[in-house]
């Protein structure tokens, strides 16, 4: 498809456990961020990677957060030893280099945390 | 620094009538603007964007903004609801750098009657 993929759409694991969350941008986009959403809230910035660079990950919450991207294609959110206030969707988007260029969202992953 | 507030977090119109939902942003630089929209379980998707152009911006599903710089307001309408238009709205703001760090308001939950 032509859109932002993300992967699994649901998670669902238990306390302590490493998660890996998957983004695939749109073709040619070289921007790409991650965005955590929960409960009743707006999103919240954590990371933003220019190609396969990370010039801004003053989002994530805690070294326990962190993400990879190749070249300007997949990245991965991981979030290691994971605790309840996790829980939330995990949105991803990409977008041509640029303030106002529009940020494609993917549909996100929703992460339980038993 | 740049933050957003959404004046109401639920918004109930009747089928046919107008929409309004209220945005108001503070930004220390030259602000672009978004409203996106989110189904449930889906991802956001842009209805539209103010980047210094016209102050009056029309999107798509018939929605349309207005900027007001003296107001600091960038509140969204549509001359008739239609059922399909129940969602979550957000009103997005980044300043004008190079690149999109997103500042989300909390989202105003629109419901429609028939």
């Amino acid at each position: 498809g032509a859109g932002v993929s993300q992967s699994p759409s649901n998670k669902v694991t238990e306390k302590g456990k490493d998660v890996e969350l998957r983004c695939d941008p749109i073709s040619g986009h070289t921007a790409l961020y991650w965005y955590r959403q929960r409960l009743g809230q707006g999103l919240e910035f954590l990371i933003y990677f220019q190609g396969n660079s990370a010039p801004d990950k003053s989002g994530l919450p805690s070294d326990r957060f962190s993400a990879e991207r190749t070249g300007e294609s997949v990245s991965t959110l991981t979030i290691q030893r994971t605790q309840q206030e996790d829980s939330a969707v995990y949105l991803c988007a990409s977008s041509l280099e640029g303030s106002n260029q529009p940020q494609h969202f993917g549909d996100g992953t929703r992460l339980s945390i038993l | 620094a740049q933050s957003v507030t959404q004046l109401d977090s639920h918004v109930s119109v009747s089928e046919g009538t107008p929409v309004l939902l209220r945005c108001n942003y503070s930004s220390s630089y030259s602000p672009s603007l978004f409203w996106y929209v989110q189904h449930p379980n889906k991802g956001l998707q842009l209805l539209l964007k103010y980047t210094s152009a016209a102050t009056l911006v029309k999107g798509i599903n018939g929605f349309e903004a207005e900027f007001k710089k003296s107001e600091t307001s960038f509140h969204l309408t549509k001359p008739s609801a239609h059922m399909s238009d129940a969602a979550e709205y957000f009103c997005v703001v980044t300043r004008g750098t190079s690149y999109g760090k997103l500042t989300f308001g909390q989202g105003t939950i629109l419901t429609v009657h028939p």
